[in-house]
């Protein structure tokens, strides 16, 4: 069954408004990848974060992996219509590196 | 950055068919690569994990008579889907790592979108 639950599924915003992803995990993670995939496009590799607590920053792209290495979170700050994309967590868990664990993807849309 | 190349794109095909669809690391040696399938709106589901010159790890579910996985070199695997149905019809990605396991960053090929009729 899934095992990383990623929230929302859509999210629909004004062209400046704020957008957040969730990813949360039931167990621990070792690490945690974003990927971005446009519409008709293949998964593109964002960012990966492996540290508790950690915060990493690409322009107005924020990523944060919880304290507790169970739970991350991407955050768009004024988003452009080039943000449009289904933004995909995938995990490793801890003690299994064979395999990334993938949520199920949060789509954005854009308002111009 | 790395490009990971998949052939072809897309392809139509009669059921019981079989289709090959190749992928190659263009500028990097993939010691692990992976295949995906993914439905229209909908995340990527794992199908196998294939290691160059050993047998592929297939994930639970997904048949290895019917979804042959051969990674011959540290640049090319293959999936070859046999005797294809219109219930195999998806879009079919694979990915690529430098390393082993899942801990490295994938680079993703195009993909490559299967009709069966």
């Amino acid at each position: 069954g899934q095992q990383v639950m990623q929230i929302p599924q859509y999210q629909h915003v004004q062209e400046g408004e704020d957008f957040t992803t969730y990813c949360n995990s039931s167990t621990t993670l070792s690490n945690i990848q974003w990927y971005k995939q446009r519409p008709g496009g293949h998964p593109v590799f964002l960012i990966q974060l492996v540290k508790s607590g950690e915060v990493k920053k690409q322009k107005r792209l924020t990523f944060q992996f919880g304290e507790a290495k169970k739970n991350s979170s991407l955050h768009i700050t004024a988003t452009q219509t080039t943000d449009v994309g289904t933004y995909f967590c995938a995990a490793v868990r801890a003690g299994n590196n064979r395999k990334l664990i993938w949520g199920l993807g949060t789509s954005l849309a854009v308002n111009p | 950055g790395a490009v990971v190349s998949q052939h072809p794109s897309w392809v139509i095909c009669k059921s019981g068919t079989s289709v090959k669809i190749e992928c190659r690391s263009l500028d990097f040696q993939a010691t692990t690569m992976f295949w995906y399938r993914q439905f229209p709106k909908q995340s990527l589901m794992l199908m196998a994990t294939s290691n160059e010159g050993s047998k592929a790890t297939y994930e639970q579910g997904v048949e290895k008579d019917k979804f042959l996985i051969n990674h011959a070199s540290l640049t090319l695997s293959t999936l070859t889907v046999t005797s294809a149905h219109p219930e195999d019809s998806s879009f079919y990605i694979c990915s690529a790592t430098q390393g082993q396991g899942a801990w490295n960053e994938q680079f993703f090929g195009p993909g490559t979108r299967l009709t069966v009729l």
